[in-house]
């Protein structure tokens, strides 16, 4: 199954668009693509999720180019609370294991004033 | 609040102790996930429940075994506990029960082993 890298961190300012890149070379046919934040000592909450192309939703954008062995959240003009991690996930609605449920350590997104 | 419960909030114990830290999924979820945040290794998925089956799992010690009741709540059991197990300890619930499938993470116990 599919292995997905992430930097490990990133840091940016209020009012800008922060881009995270994630890797996932051998991801399958069957396969999406899962973004989740987390705050210190929470849950990771579900941000979007996508096959191809482009996902949108009010928070947060996703692109998938047609290879699908990248993907890229995109979060616009974000704010001091968007200082979070930000996990990526690969995996299926029909398959079963481990793989899909590694979250990693995540990219560690700071944003300053 | 995701709709998931999960108690105690907090836990402290002794090295060598057992003990058991509860789920309580989303009314209608039939998966239960259970994972481990310590500081130094990230969130690891332990394993999965699927309507009262194990569906996956993951980096689980032998030590912790886990089991899905027929009303659907989970119950994750850590037996001769050792310093290195502290840590927060998430259960996560979703409706089917694919790898993809959207989660939905309670607020956590946090262990503590002294």
């Amino acid at each position: 199954l599919a292995k997905t890298t992430q930097p490990i961190s990133m840091d940016s300012y209020e009012g800008q668009e922060v881009n995270i890149t994630c890797s996932h070379n051998n991801i399958a046919t069957n396969d999406y693509i899962t973004w989740y934040q987390q705050f210190p000592s929470q849950g990771p909450r579900f941000i979007i999720q996508g096959y191809k192309t482009k996902v949108t939703n009010e928070v947060a954008s996703l692109f998938i180019p047609a290879d699908r062995k990248s993907s890229t959240l995109s979060l616009p003009r974000v704010s001091l609370s968007d200082t979070a991690v930000y996990y990526c996930l690969v995996g299926s609605y029909s398959g079963g294991g481990a793989d899909g449920l590694t979250f990693g350590k995540g990219t560690h997104l700071i944003i300053q004033p | 609040d995701s709709g998931v419960t999960q108690t105690p909030k907090h836990l402290i114990t002794a090295t060598g102790q057992r003990v058991t830290l509860r789920c309580s999924p989303r009314s209608g979820d039939l998966s239960v996930y259970w994972y481990q945040q310590s500081l130094d290794q990230g969130l690891q998925f332990l394993i999965q429940y699927y309507n009262g089956e194990e569906r996956a799992k993951g980096n689980i010690l032998e030590r912790f075994s886990a089991q899905q009741f027929p009303d659907l709540h989970s119950e994750l059991n850590l037996s001769s506990l050792e310093l290195g197990d502290s840590a927060l300890y998430f259960c996560a619930s979703s409706p089917r029960q694919g790898d993809t499938d959207t989660q939905y993470f309670g607020p956590g116990t946090r262990l503590t082993v002294l």
